[in-house]
């Protein structure tokens, strides 16, 4: 149980477009999901808590308007990168929070977007 | 938020027990400690957690200082597919996982 699924999970798109990645909980609900960015070689940094049926909290020099984070509903949260330049290309991994005492969190597989 | 420290890399032979420190001294009374490894190309995955007892799972086991300002992942016998990055957090009131620069686990054969 707990599986978290990305689709999709590698994209190439040319700078100036958008891509969403979607992010789910297959097996269980998440009320709260959250979306990290991983460069190469590092650690992953949070970008944003996504709670369903709210606004999404940013962490401080994460761009909201770039990184529009939709969830709605307890299974799905997307991430938007608008405008898409090459310094956005990244790994982008989403998780969520099954709740419980300690709120763990389960881990999708990343997305890899290249933006040219 | 709590910070962790972990050695940047670590190197092990297959089939040899592991021990991956990491140092919380800032760590409060109510976080728990969690441990989770990311493979190349892949999200991370959960490999155990704790809050102030030992604990074993079927793949690691937790050791966690009196104090609890320092705990070690223990895997009993490496192999290769366990060659992966492996991350010490600690889960505050917030919730929110903040991830440390992690330990790159190398297995030689």
């Amino acid at each position: 149980g707990a599986v978290v699924s990305q689709h999709p999970s590698r994209v190439i798109c040319k700078s100036g477009t958008s891509v969403k990645i979607e992010c789910r909980s297959l097996d269980f609900q998440a009320t709260t999901m959250f979306w990290y960015r991983q460069f190469p070689k590092q650690s992953l940094m949070l970008m944003a808590t996504s709670n369903e049926g709210s606004k999404a909290t940013y962490e401080q020099g994460v761009e909201k308007d770039k990184f529009l984070i939709n969830h709605a509903s307890l299974t799905l949260s997307t991430l938007t990168v608008t405008s898409a330049h090459p310094e956005d290309s990244s790994f982008y991994i989403c998780s969520a929070e099954r709740g419980g005492i300690y709120n763990e969190q389960f881990f999708g597989p990343g997305t890899r977007l290249t933006v040219l | 938020d709590a910070k962790t420290t972990q050695p940047n890399s670590m190197e092990s032979n297959e089939e040899e027990p592991v021990h991956l420190p990491c140092n919380h001294s800032t760590i409060s009374g109510t976080d728990y400690i969690h441990w989770y490894r990311q493979l190349p190309s892949q999200g991370p995955e959960y490999v155990i957690h704790g809050l102030t007892s030992n604990v074993n799972n079927r793949m690691a086991s937790l050791a966690i200082a009196e104090d609890r300002k320092s705990s070690t992942l223990i895997l009993h016998r490496a192999t290769l597919r366990d060659a992966a990055v492996y991350y010490c957090i600690l889960i505050t009131r917030t919730y929110k996982y903040i991830f440390g620069t992690g330990t790159r686990l190398k297995v030689l054969a």
